[in-house]
């Protein structure tokens, strides 16, 4: 089955205590991307990767890194969570040419104390 | 504005037709998309238009794009207790795509 996959889907930690949410999709799509969605704001993206080692801020990188060391997986690492990154986060996958017809992972839903 | 701006709540009776409302902020937009979500999942592409189209239908959807107001609308005939949901719409922007704050649908029935 075609789908975009997130672990942790639920995630409680405490301030300073670098994190890794991962993200792997198996469609061989080569643009990937992260977001996070907030009551009102909608989703803002995060950062994005257009293909391997190729990745680029979105609009709220502030305190997120990401890597793309291969094609199927995008990582999503908070080195030090603050309270402001409590948010739930969606992983995005589409075929080549850019973020056209983008598939959602689940969600993970981050709580940073 | 700088913003992709939606109305955040519509209500309506099962059976009567639902019309979800947004204004977008780059005319230069190629597709513009509805995406819904339903509690705790994540999002699914429902539609989507090309801005060089006007109107687009499929099924009991119907997309309306009117580029010179930036506006886009969707309708859902005959509306379901089912499509109860917050729905977004979307515009891409260089190499990001922008969202509105969604629409949550409430289906009384």
């Amino acid at each position: 089955e075609a789908q975009v996959t997130q672990n942790p889907r639920y995630l409680i930690t405490v301030t300073g205590k670098k994190l890794t949410v991962t993200c792997s999709q198996n469609m061989n799509h080569e643009y990937m991307s992260w977001y996070r969605q907030d009551p009102g704001l909608g989703l803002r993206q995060i950062y994005y990767s257009m293909n391997v080692e190729v990745t680029d801020k979105g609009d709220v990188p502030e305190g997120y890194k990401v890597s793309r060391k291969e094609k199927r997986n995008f990582p999503l690492i908070l080195e030090s969570p603050s309270p402001n990154q409590t948010s739930l986060y969606f992983c995005a996958s589409s075929p080549a040419g850019g973020i056209h017809e983008q598939f959602f992972g689940p969600g993970t839903r981050l709580t940073v104390l | 504005g700088e913003d992709v701006e939606q109305s955040l709540f519509l209500s309506v009776r099962e059976g009567d037709s639902s019309v979800i409302n947004c204004t977008y902020t780059d005319s230069s937009s190629t597709y513009l998309y509805w995406y819904k979500q339903e509690p705790g999942a994540g999002l699914q592409l429902l539609t989507y238009i090309f801005s060089n189209m006007d109107m687009k239908q499929d099924q009991r959807l119907t997309v309306l794009l009117n580029k010179k107001d930036k506006h886009l609308s969707l309708r859902i005939a005959d509306t379901q207790t089912g499509d109860s949901a917050i729905y977004f719409c979307a515009e891409t922007y260089n190499n990001d795509m922008r969202f509105g704050a969604g629409t949550r649908l409430t289906v009384k029935p």
